[in-house]
């Protein structure tokens, strides 16, 4: 079955710094990538997805890339403010057959002032 | 539109009890998936169902069981309760069966003692 793996763990950045996360996929057919942003104590949000046939995609502050030949994908935040703090999810699924999503280990952001 | 709900928010058990736990999703989705949430594991695919019928299921034992009703909301049932059986339920929603991408409700926080 589909793996992830997500680095780093944890994350401190200052406020205004730039922060990236990384994952790594096993499945070469997952076609699938969101990201989800979870405060304590809430709901994971979804905060950008990519398909596989896109290289990239953003939104405002956020980008992820998507390099398929290398089986991983990225979660870039520019400008970074207090309330990006939170633990973000990258996932993996493969649409159409299935709505299960393989879920990497999670990373713990922290924006300082 | 209103979001999944998910009821109840904390359920304490103890052990070899049975728990069922509700989840109405996003007006006109149709599938709905289960996932179980812990520090240890992180999140892990409970299963998936739609049209009534499971479609995907997750590497958990038999005591984990669910059903989905025709107006599509669904719920989860674990039997034989054990202490590592403590988490975060969380149900997610999308419009169609392998659909993405998913959104997920607040959850169901169960502890064990």
């Amino acid at each position: 079955g589909e793996n992830v793996e997500q680095h780093p763990s944890t994350l401190s950045v200052q406020e205004g710094d730039s922060a990236v996360i990384k994952c790594t996929y096993s499945d070469s057919a997952s076609n699938y990538f969101p990201w989800y942003k979870q405060e304590l104590g809430k709901r994971p949000q979804l905060i950008i997805d990519i398909r596989s046939n896109v290289g990239e995609k953003k939104d405002q502050r956020i980008a992820v890339t998507l390099n398929k030949t290398a089986k991983h994908f990225s979660l870039h935040i520019t400008e970074t403010q207090p309330e990006d703090s939170a633990v973000y999810f990258c996932a993996a699924s493969l649409t159409g057959t299935a709505s299960k999503l393989t879920f990497g280990t999670g990373t713990r952001l922290q924006v300082t002032l | 539109k209103a979001g999944v709900t998910q009821t109840p928010r904390y359920l304490i058990k103890t052990r070899g009890q049975q728990v069922t736990l509700s989840c109405s999703p996003i007006s006109g989705h149709r599938s709905v998936s289960w996932y179980q949430q812990t520090p240890g594991q992180g999140l892990q695919f409970l299963f998936e169902y739609f049209s009534e019928t499971q479609r995907n299921k997750g590497n958990f034992p038999g005591r984990f069981s669910g059903r989905q009703f025709s107006n599509s909301r669904s719920e989860m049932n674990v039997s034989t309760l054990e202490l590592g059986d403590s988490a975060l339920y969380l149900c997610a929603s999308s419009p169609r069966e392998g659909g993405q991408p998913q959104h997920f409700g607040d959850g169901t926080r169960l502890s064990i003692l």
